[in-house]
């Protein structure tokens, strides 16, 4: 199985500051048809997981743009640009280029 | 509005069984690969199935196979999961939800399962 990681494990972060979250992957999520299958998901308390980004860096449907994502092959990264006190959760990257499909341990964030 | 339903979750003994129900409202079902995820308490997400549109082709989390089996019916919209030889480590929040371009874009709010006597 694919191990994914995630760093910070915890991140708090003062209102309107950048945030950065890595993930990284225990092989190369590159599938044989070329496209990489790696996304992202918010899970705020209480509800259930939402989708931010897409196949490493698209944002999905109504997604705001201060959310951005990064990487290639086993390393990859969840910006956010300024943090509103909406974005307090947890964040989990997630693969879907082999099953079983696993997804990191989480990165919680909360404000200061 | 696209959404996702789940129900049947409840108490259940170790070594009993459960079956859970999602039905999809507010898009075409059929054409969709769905998946169920779970969440343990104050834990991280874990995939657990996967069903593609066919009904046919089905996928499994090692810890899970050969005592859950997934399925869905089209015609009624419905995904099912069903479980049987339970153990306490099952217990969590079970996810339905819709694969989209091998991402997870649409979510249930979950059903919650606890296996315990």
């Amino acid at each position: 199985d694919i191990v994914m990681t995630q760093t910070p494990l915890s991140s708090p972060v003062t209102l309107g500051q950048p945030a950065s979250i890595s993930c990284r992957s225990s092989q190369s999520l590159v599938h044989s048809d070329g496209n990489t299958y790696l996304s992202w998901l918010q899970q705020r308390p209480g509800q259930p997981p939402r989708l931010l980004i897409y196949k490493i860096s698209n944002r999905f449907s109504g997604v705001p743009d201060r959310f951005s994502g990064s990487g290639a092959g086993t390393d990859f990264t969840l910006k956010i640009s300024r943090v509103e006190a909406e974005d307090v959760g947890v964040y989990y990257c997630m693969q879907a280029t082999q099953f079983p499909h696993t997804f990191g341990p989480g990165t919680k964030v909360d404000i200061k | 509005e696209a959404q996702l339903v789940a129900s049947g979750g409840g108490l259940v003994q170790p070594g009993g069984s459960l079956r859970l129900s999602c039905v999809a409202s507010g898009f075409t079902f059929s054409p969709y690969w769905m998946h169920w995820v779970r969440q343990a308490p104050g834990k991280g997400l874990m995939w657990v199935s996967l069903i593609r549109n066919d009904g046919i082709t089905t996928t499994y989390a090692d810890s899970v196979k050969g005592r859950f089996t997934i399925s869905r019916d089209n015609a009624k919209n419905t995904l099912y999961l069903q479980m049987t030889s339970l153990r306490a480590e099952d217990t969590a929040v079970y996810y339905c939800a819709r694969d989209w371009y091998h991402a997870i874009d649409l979510w249930g709010q979950g059903t919650m399962v606890t296996v315990s006597s």
